[in-house]
């Protein structure tokens, strides 16, 4: 069975600081990576994925994430958050069958001027 | 090209009503996932359908809840005799899923139920 661990559940951050938000993952079998975004009360926006090939992704916005399969993570990073970055920050997994994605806990960043 | 529709937004029922949700997925997907996420909680894994078929649904409870997603219209998430640990936000992705191999979930804007 596959399973999805954010280890934060909360990241303040000054305006401009970098950030981390970390993320393992568990599973038998080759998986793909998701990180999706939710702001209040809005549905989830996808981020940016590894399916394979390169293990650092990057997203229009400026977060990076690279795949680490000898230490089963993906964590998602910015080294210069904006204020409008706060928001909810979910990984997921999903298996190389496609079909359901199974989602962390979620990290909740919160961007302090 | 609109995106993934979800209505109502907002619905409140009392114990023991129906409560119905829909979904109009994105054009050309076939592929519809609906999602749960309770409060201070991450999203949960329900059911996956494609048009007139259920392919997953382990994540659905086993009594009350039941989808559908019709050659016609859009997919449907009923859930019957509503009790208050119902109350949480459903979330309707599609996705055009080629033969294999992973593709982008398109998410919903959600609607958020509230049972008194």
């Amino acid at each position: 069975a596959q399973s999805v661990t954010q280890l934060d559940s909360q990241v303040p951050v000054f305006e401009e600081a970098p950030v981390e938000l970390r993320c393992n993952y568990s599973s038998s079998v080759s998986v793909y990576l998701f990180w999706y975004v939710q702001y209040p009360n809005q549905g989830l926006q996808l981020l940016l994925k590894y399916l394979s090939g390169s293990t650092l992704v990057e997203s229009i916005n400026g977060f990076e994430a690279e795949f680490n399969k000898s230490q089963t993570s993906f964590h998602l990073r910015k080294p210069s958050v904006h204020i409008s970055d706060t928001a909810e920050y979910f990984c997921a997994v999903s298996d190389n069958q496609g079909g359901k994605l199974i989602f962390g806990q979620g990290t909740e960043l919160s961007v302090k001027p | 090209n609109a995106g993934v529709m979800q209505n109502p937004r907002h619905l409140v029922r009392r114990r023991g009503q129906e409560a119905r949700l829909r979904c109009s997925p994105m054009k050309g997907h076939s592929h519809v996932y609906w999602y749960r996420q309770l409060p201070e909680e991450g999203l949960k894994f329900m059911v996956y359908l494609q048009k007139e078929n259920i392919i997953d649904e382990s994540g659905m409870p086993k009594e009350r809840f039941s989808a559908e997603f019709p050659k016609e219209g859009p997919s449907i998430l009923r859930i019957q005799q509503v009790v208050r640990g119902d109350s949480a936000a459903y979330f309707c992705a599609s996705s055009p899923l080629k033969t294999g191999g992973a593709d982008t979930q398109y998410f919903g804007p959600g609607t958020r139920l509230t049972v008194l």
